[in-house]
């Protein structure tokens, strides 16, 4: 079945630093691949997405590409700031799945001053 | 600005009784859907609606239950809420769900505590 794997937190930085959080994805077929955020005492809100091999998401200076060949969305960031701190879910959705979106575990980022 | 709408954002019920979250949306999206999340856990999806059609999925309990009576609202009715059911309920709307690439938009929550 579809599966999103991402990396254990808690991930703590200092302000400026660069971020990457690993997402890897099991799915048949062709999925769209998105990032979701969720800040403290918040729903989620989708922060990027994309929808085939090589796209790449942007969105508040956080960028993520589709890599088919390693079944992979790496979410980047190249200088991170305290309000970034949140916890940031990898998700998909596939048509094999019926296109009910599958959440990772999430991953939670603390951003020091 | 639209959006989708979660009242109320905490709720306290007792131990076996019935209790209801409602949820609005502005969106005019086909597609409804609660999730329950633990702990900062993923969320996990209990059922969906597409348009008037429930779908439920496999392990969601029986004692979780859901109406929508029109577009735009939905509710989440528990029948007898146990300790292990306190948790945050995260209702979520998508515009067709049958493309694959339409994102979820969430509420804010609601809270529920079991005492």
């Amino acid at each position: 079945g579809n599966s999103v794997t991402q990396m254990e937190g808690p991930v703590t930085l200092s302000e400026e630093a660069f971020l990457t959080i690993n997402c890897t994805y099991t799915a048949t077929g062709y999925p769209s691949l998105f990032w979701y955020v969720q800040y403290p005492g918040e729903g989620l809100q989708l922060l990027l997405k994309a929808t085939k091999a090589d796209d790449k998401g942007s969105n508040k200076g956080f960028e993520a590409t589709y890599r088919k060949e390693t079944t992979s969305f790496h979410l980047e960031k190249g200088s991170v700031q305290v309000s970034d701190s949140a916890v940031y879910f990898c998700a998909l959705s596939a048509l094999a799945g019926g296109f009910k979106t599958i959440f990772g575990a999430g991953t939670r980022l603390f951003v020091k001053a | 600005d639209a959006m989708v709408i979660q009242n109320p954002r905490y709720q306290v019920t007792q131990f076996g009784k019935p209790v209801t979250l409602s949820c609005s949306q502005t969106l005019n999206h086909n597609v409804m859907y609660w999730y329950q999340q633990k702990s900062s856990q993923a969320p996990k999806l209990l059922f969906h609606y597409y348009d008037k059609d429930f779908n439920n999925e496999a392990d969601t309990p029986d004692n979780f239950q859901s109406r929508r009576p029109n577009t735009s609202f939905c509710f989440l009715d528990i029948r007898s809420p146990g300790l292990g059911d306190a948790a945050m309920y995260l209702c979520a709307t998508s515009r067709d769900g049958g493309q694959g690439d339409s994102p979820l938009h969430f509420g804010n929550g609601t809270r529920l505590t079991v005492t």
